[in-house]
């Protein structure tokens, strides 16, 4: 059974950088998209950009272009998203979720299929 | 503010019928599909609707969506309590390049 299983919580002071991992469990990459997706306390979902890792692209939402980078290790199919200049607003649980397909480039339409567990990003100083 | 438009609650009674409505634009549910997620408390979204009606694996057929012009909809059918939770309705944004996600829609069975 393919799981993504997220890395743990983690409490950050406002101006530092926080890094949260998302690995593939029983499977490897393939062909999917994987995406960050983050919904701050009571609120809804907010795309930030995604990585496909076999054909090495990114995309960012304009809003996270600048502070956002995310990576990928193919030999542990493990991806990372790395948010810097983190203000109190950052506070949210951040997800990994999966789209696309085992073979072929993801498509626009392609809806995330498979989501992490989530990772609780707290901002205070 | 979130680029697709849903109520913020509906509520029924167990067994009755409710509809969450969905409302867009042309740069994205009138130029592509739309997609539902359900998310419990303190849980992860989990995909319930894709391709504007198609159900994944193990989802309850009580569940259905359609989709006219840049509005969609999710319908639940013989509403059971299990069935409380939010739902979301995105779709791919040709402007911005990325999928957008309404505000959420908390279901109350009464």
């Amino acid at each position: 059974q393919v799981q993504l299983v997220q890395s743990g919580a983690e409490v950050e002071k406002p101006g530092s950088s926080v890094k949260v991992s998302c690995k593939v469990s029983g499977d490897t990459f393939r062909s999917y998209a994987f995406s960050w997706v983050r919904q701050a306390p009571g609120q809804g979902l907010e795309w930030m950009g995604e990585i496909t890792p076999v054909f090495r692209t990114t995309d960012y939402a304009q809003k996270f272009q600048d502070r956002v980078t995310l990576t990928a290790d193919a030999s542990t199919s493990t991806a990372y998203m790395e948010l810097s200049s983190l203000n109190s607003e950052d506070t949210a649980v951040y997800y990994c979720a999966r789209r696309g397909h085992e073979y072929s480039s993801p498509q626009p339409n392609d809806a995330f299929d498979l989501w992490g567990q989530g990772t609780t990003v707290s901002v205070s100083s | 503010q979130s680029v697709l438009t849903q109520p913020p609650s509906v509520s029924e009674a167990p067994r009755q019928r409710v509809t969450i409505s969905c409302s867009g634009s042309s740069s994205n549910i009138g130029n592509n599909v739309v997609n539902w997620y359900q998310q419990f408390p303190g849980k992860a979204p989990k995909l319930l609707i894709y391709y504007n009606r198609l159900l994944p694996s193990g989802v309850s057929d009580r569940f259905s969506a359609s989709k006219s012009g840049t509005s969609a909809s999710l319908a639940i059918s013989g509403l059971q309590s299990e069935d409380e939770a939010i739902y979301y309705c995105a779709a791919w944004d040709d402007r911005l390049n990325g999928p957008v996600f309404g505000g959420g829609t908390k279901l109350t069975v009464l």
